[in-house]
């Protein structure tokens, strides 16, 4: 079953926008939470990760919010531009790395 | 340089036969994975390796076959190839176990695309 579950499938947003993603999972033994971007023709990059500790994490305008109650995670891009337009992926890790699962991507459009 | 590696970066062959990608990473990880990324661009996690030794083995046909020479190598081989073996397969790392805990962060290479027609 799928272990993570990621939503929307696909997001058109103006550039200057908010972009909003998120993912839920069932597993409590997870206690790593990367989200990861990829471009066409490239591997994934670690964009940001938080740990169930706390409930956000900022990097720049990047920002994941944590909810540990709810097994739900979110990252939010603030001011979208177009050179975020690119395929996003959260993703759940524990058990020291002998788990880890992606969601199902998210593509990302940003219109100018 | 480029941290992690794979080489061929283009794999097109036709069903049955065997064929190996490989992986190289510089940056002194500890721990290797293989992962497929379907044309849906689901990714899955088949292998890691730490220290040159199996620590997941998803639910992948025993055709794939890890290998990892030394902590900077893990390389995929695969016998027999069926068409459902198109995909991009990519190798990551990640440094593993440190004194103060498990690092996860993982680190991709470009990617091979693999075609079995």
């Amino acid at each position: 079953q799928q272990q993570v579950k990621q939503s929307p499938q696909s997001l058109i947003v103006q550039k200057g926008g908010i972009s909003i993603i998120n993912c839920a999972y069932e597993n409590t033994a997870f206690d790593y939470f990367p989200w990861y971007q990829q471009f066409p023709g490239k591997g994934p990059a670690l964009l940001i990760a938080i740990r169930p500790d706390v409930s956000e994490k900022k990097e720049g305008r990047f920002t994941i919010s944590f909810n540990k109650s709810a097994k739900q995670f979110s990252l939010h891009i603030m001011d979208s531009q177009p050179g975020d337009s690119a395929t996003y992926f959260c993703a759940a890790s524990g058990n020291t790395g002998n788990q880890f699962y992606f969601g199902t991507g998210t593509s990302l459009t940003v219109i100018p | 340089d480029t941290a992690v590696s794979q080489t061929p970066k283009y794999l097109v062959t036709q069903m049955g036969n065997d064929k190996s990608i490989k992986c190289e990473q510089n940056l002194g990880h500890d721990t290797m994975y293989w992962y497929k990324q379907d044309s849906k661009k689901f990714l899955k996690i088949m292998f890691s390796y730490n220290n040159k030794e199996l620590i997941i083995n998803e639910t992948v046909p025993n055709r794939f076959s890890p290998k990892s020479p030394d902590k900077a190598h893990l390389n995929l081989h695969i016998n027999s190839l069926e068409l459902g073996d198109s995909a991009v397969y990519f190798c990551a790392s990640s440094q593993g176990f440190l004194a103060g805990g498990f690092s996860y962060e993982q680190y991709f290479g470009p990617g091979t695309r693999l075609t079995v027609t």
